[in-house]
């Protein structure tokens, strides 16, 4: 059975990192893309990245620069390094796994980041 | 940026309707469109991935049609737990980018 648990959210000041991780079971790490949505409050969902199985990333115009996604397929964790955080990047973040057919299908939890001071 | 526009961003509906939302891509996606349903507090759960075939576990009361700039998302028989939001997305171009939403309430 897949499963995806985000950790690593919390309260973190303008201006600051913090790296989201998700950890991964029932299936290898780099076998399928693996992508970062967020939510922030009351809002609907934001697409932010993707990491496909040879290594190829894409970012939304919103976090690039600043947002890095990456895996660690021994550890079949999926991570994203966030830098220069702003208040608008305050959400939920999901991280979620390509099904069968280019088409997200796993969704994890979520973990939640507030940017505040 | 490729924008999706769902239709109503809400509805209210009575358990037994029947339940279509709409939603239309700025330019041609093909068949590049996934639906999403999303309960209050948790994680998105996936329904339908281009733009027609049903994930595996969803109920068939669930269907989807469209390609091109057109889509619709239909509930044949609306079930007390069918009571969520929906959003479109599209997966043909970067950046990936979903429809507002729309909440189906109870009438």
């Amino acid at each position: 059975e897949v499963q995806l648990v985000e950790s690593g959210g919390g309260l973190i000041q303008p201006g600051g990192s913090l790296r989201l991780s998700c950890a991964a079971s029932g299936f290898i790490v780099g076998t399928n893309y693996m992508t970062w949505v967020r939510q922030a409050p009351g809002k609907g969902l934001e697409w932010i990245s993707v990491i496909y199985s040879g290594g190829s990333t894409y970012y939304a115009d919103s976090v690039k620069g600043r947002f890095t996604i990456s895996r660690d397929n021994s550890k079949t964790t999926l991570y994203l390094q966030m830098s220069s955080l702003r208040a608008e990047d305050t959400a939920v973040y999901y991280c979620a796994r390509e099904g069968l057919v280019g088409a997200i299908k796993y969704w994890g939890q979520g973990t939640l980041v507030t940017v505040s001071s | 940026d490729i924008q999706m526009t769902q239709s109503p961003s809400s509805l209210s509906a009575s358990v037994g309707d029947r339940v279509t939302i709409t939603c239309r891509a700025s330019q041609g996606i093909s068949k590049f469109l996934s639906w999403f349903q999303q309960q209050p507090g948790t994680a998105p759960k996936s329904l339908i991935y281009a733009a027609s075939s049903l994930q595996s576990g969803v109920p068939s009361r669930f269907s989807g049609t469209g390609s091109g700039t057109d889509f619709t998302l239909t509930i044949s028989s609306l079930q007390p737990e069918d009571f969520a939001t929906y959003y479109c997305q599209q997966y043909s171009t970067y950046p990936w980018t979903f429809g507002q939403g729309t909440k189906v309430e109870i009438k």
